[in-house]
């Protein structure tokens, strides 16, 4: 079955402690996106890669890290969590041979931070 | 700067009748509008989408109504139904890059 998969689903943290929420294609799409969606908000971008090895900065990039060291994978990293990050995350992805605005999407991770 | 404005910003609406949600965008370098459909729980998936160049587009319940003059666009959705229940986002896209700019989201409630 064609996804994106997203881990972990939930997840309450401490401000300060490190942590990766994982996000995995098996859809060999070359596009990855992670957004965080707030209510009245809509969903926001993090960050974006355009093929392996190729990231950049969305709207909110502040407080985040990424990584694309393999086509599936692409990693969301929060070196010092806090509360202000608290939120709904998705990870996306895209084909180059598709519309360029369909974009698949993970169930989401949703992150408390206390 | 939110560059798509999206209203209202929730909807009750009646089985069996119309759902109405609106978009308005600035920049006039978009071409792709594309609407998404998020069920509680779930990642928003793309319902419908319409090009500047045509005035509108038409699946199943779903209309997508453009007006490029006034920078405006709608969702229509006919005949209603419990199951469409859910949050609606409005974007736009240009083809020179793959980033979305998404509207704030309606959810929408269907009273049976």
């Amino acid at each position: 079955e064609a996804q994106v998969t997203q881990n972990p689903r939930y997840l309450i943290t401490v401000t300060g402690k490190k942590l990766t929420v994982t996000c995995s294609q098996n859809m060999n799409h070359e596009y990855m996106s992670w957004y965080r969606q707030d209510p009245g908000l809509g969903l926001r971008q993090i960050y974006y890669s355009m093929n392996v090895e190729v990231t950049d900065k969305g709207d909110v990039p502040e407080g985040y890290k990424v990584s694309r060291k393999e086509k599936r994978n692409f990693p969301l990293i929060l070196e010092s969590p806090s509360p202000n990050q608290t939120s709904l995350y998705f990870c996306a992805s895209s084909s180059q041979d598709g519309p360029l605005y369909e974009q698949y999407f993970g169930p989401g991770t949703r992150l408390t931070v206390t | 700067q939110q560059q798509v404005k999206q209203s209202p910003q929730s909807l009750i609406v009646q089985k069996g009748g119309i759902s109405i949600i609106n978009c308005a965008y600035e920049n006039t370098a978009f071409d792709y509008f594309p609407w998404y459909q998020q069920f509680p729980g779930k990642g928003p998936a793309l319902l419908i989408a319409i090009r500047p160049d045509v005035s509108e587009k038409k699946e199943g319940r779903f209309t997508i109504s453009f007006n490029k003059s006034a920078k405006q666009f709608s969702l229509h959705i006919m005949d209603s139904q419990p199951g469409d229940s859910a949050t609606y986002f409005c974007a736009a896209s240009r083809s020179s890059n793959y980033q979305l700019i998404w509207g704030a989201g309606t959810k929408l409630i269907i009273k049976p």
